[in-house]
């Protein structure tokens, strides 16, 4: 199975500061054929589902705050909020569902607080 | 509008049978993957497989084959996730989420359900 990591764990950013998540994959989520890397990012407030953010590892999902980009390919992942606003305050989770077997793992969750 | 409406809260018994259902409108139900997803007290998301309504196609998380059943009804546009016999551990919130694109498997959780709790406790 695909092991996904993030880091850091959690980190506290100051309002209208910019906010970085890292995401690793064990092995590669570049389909070279159609050159997508098959990785999403959701985010999750407190008693709330996950709601997808960034898909195809950069594509904003309709209706999400510009200020949230995603970047990276092959292993080496990256979501950036640019101006953290309060309500960003969530877990984010990284995802990926290249794998075959239809195994789609999530990495372990950053926490995100304003500082 | 999609919808995903999961089953309410239940508090089981070890040992105790479950089936929890996810209901999904405004979409062409046997078309999309749906995916499950657990989530422990105050931990993170876990990946437990997928289920294609239109033909049953069913694929498990190594972690989760044989300990869960994935089904559907498509004739109520509805997907389930049953156990045999709980145990204390599957204490946690679980979630039905539709993939985002017509037939496709290897993409996103696009449109998630509100979740139903489960836990178990003698």
């Amino acid at each position: 199975d695909i092991v996904m990591t993030q880091s850091p764990d959690s980190l506290a950013v100051s309002l209208g500061e910019r906010a970085t998540i890292n995401c690793k994959s064990s092995q590669s989520v570049l389909y070279s054929s159609n050159n997508k890397n098959y990785l999403a990012w959701y985010q999750q407030k407190p008693g709330q589902p996950p709601k997808l953010l960034i898909y195809w590892a950069s594509t904003r999902e309709s209706g999400v705050p510009d200020r949230f980009s995603g970047s990276g390919s092959g292993t080496d992942f990256t979501l950036t909020i640019s101006s953290l606003q309060a309500e960003d305050v969530a877990v984010y989770y990284c995802q990926q569902y290249y794998s075959t077997p239809l195994i789609f793992t999530f990495g372990p969750g950053t926490k995100v607080d304003i500082k | 509008e999609v919808q995903l409406v999961q089953s309410g809260a239940e508090v089981k018994k070890p040992g105790e049978s479950l089936k929890i259902s996810c209901k999904g409108s405004g979409y062409s139900f046997t078309s999309y993957w749906i995916g499950w997803v657990r989530q422990m007290p105050g931990k993170g998301l876990e990946w437990m497989g997928i289920i294609y309504p239109g033909d049953s196609d069913t694929r498990y998380s190594p972690s989760f084959q044989g300990q869960v059943t994935i089904s559907a009804d498509k004739s109520i546009s509805t997907a389930y996730l049953q156990w045999s016999s709980l145990k204390a551990s599957d204490t946690a919130m679980y979630y039905c989420a539709r993939l985002s694109s017509t037939s496709c498997y290897n993409c996103p959780l696009q449109h998630w359900g509100q979740g139903t709790l489960v836990t178990v406790s003698s």
